[in-house]
């Protein structure tokens, strides 16, 4: 079965540090693999995705991802975080292909952005 | 283009009560999602619309939740009778015909049961 780990609940990163947020998926075949970003009072907006082809994928707001088979990981990465990215981020994988459409969520990471 | 929109944005009931959620994907979307958070939990599927056929319905928890979408429009999700495990956010998503990736989410209604 599908499923996604987020290891880590809760991350405080100061302004300006870099940032890598840790995904462990569990997917039979290829996966289709998305971070997601919840910042409070919105909905959960697409970050990137990774379905195929080159394995360092590139987002909104300066995040990238990579996906590494060997390890069954999808980290999002941010080289300077700002204020403005304090959030939770969940990562999914997707089950395309197999008749069903849905995604499978991680517990989500929230991140604190300290002066 | 307006986005998906969620309402209530909270919802505080009482156990017993029946509370219906209402969602409206963006015009054009024939898919349309229903997910759930429970407190520290994942967002876990609930169902999956294409126009106002239930195409998957595997996620829904109970015979309590009744999901509709009448003519393919909006859909709402009603919990009756509410239980204290119902608590949670509800997340509604919509996708175009073609299955593409990366849905686009509402803000999803807080829901409480008391």
């Amino acid at each position: 079965a599908q499923s996604v780990t987020q290891p880590d609940i809760h991350i405080t990163v100061s302004e300006g540090a870099s940032l890598e947020l840790r995904c462990n998926y569990s997917y039979g075949a290829t996966p289709y693999l998305f971070w997601y970003v919840q910042s409070p009072g919105q909905g959960l907006q697409l970050l990137l995705k990774y379905f195929s082809g080159d394995t360092l994928v590139q987002g909104i707001k300066g995040f990238e991802a990579e996906f590494k088979r060997s390890q069954s990981s999808f980290n999002l990465r941010k080289p300077s975080v700002h204020w403005s990215d304090a959030a939770e981020y969940f990562c999914a994988v997707g089950e395309w292909g197999t008749g069903a459409n849905n995604l499978f969520f991680g517990t989500g990471t929230r991140l604190t952005v300290i002066p | 283009e307006a986005g998906v929109t969620q309402f209530p944005s909270h919802s505080v009931i009482e156990k017993g009560q029946t509370v219906t959620l209402r969602c409206d994907p963006i015009s054009g979307h024939d898919n349309l999602y229903w997910y759930r958070r429970v407190m520290g939990k994942e967002i876990k599927f609930l169902l999956h619309f294409v126009k106002e056929s239930k195409q998957d319905e595997s996620g829904m928890p109970n015979n309590r939740f009744l999901a509709e979408r009448t003519g393919g429009t909006y859909s709402t999700l009603k919990v009756q009778p509410a239980e204290l495990e119902d608590s949670g956010v509800y997340f509604c998503a919509s996708s175009p015909a073609v299955p593409n990736y990366g849905y686009t989410f509402g803000s999803g209604t807080r829901l409480t049961v008391v």
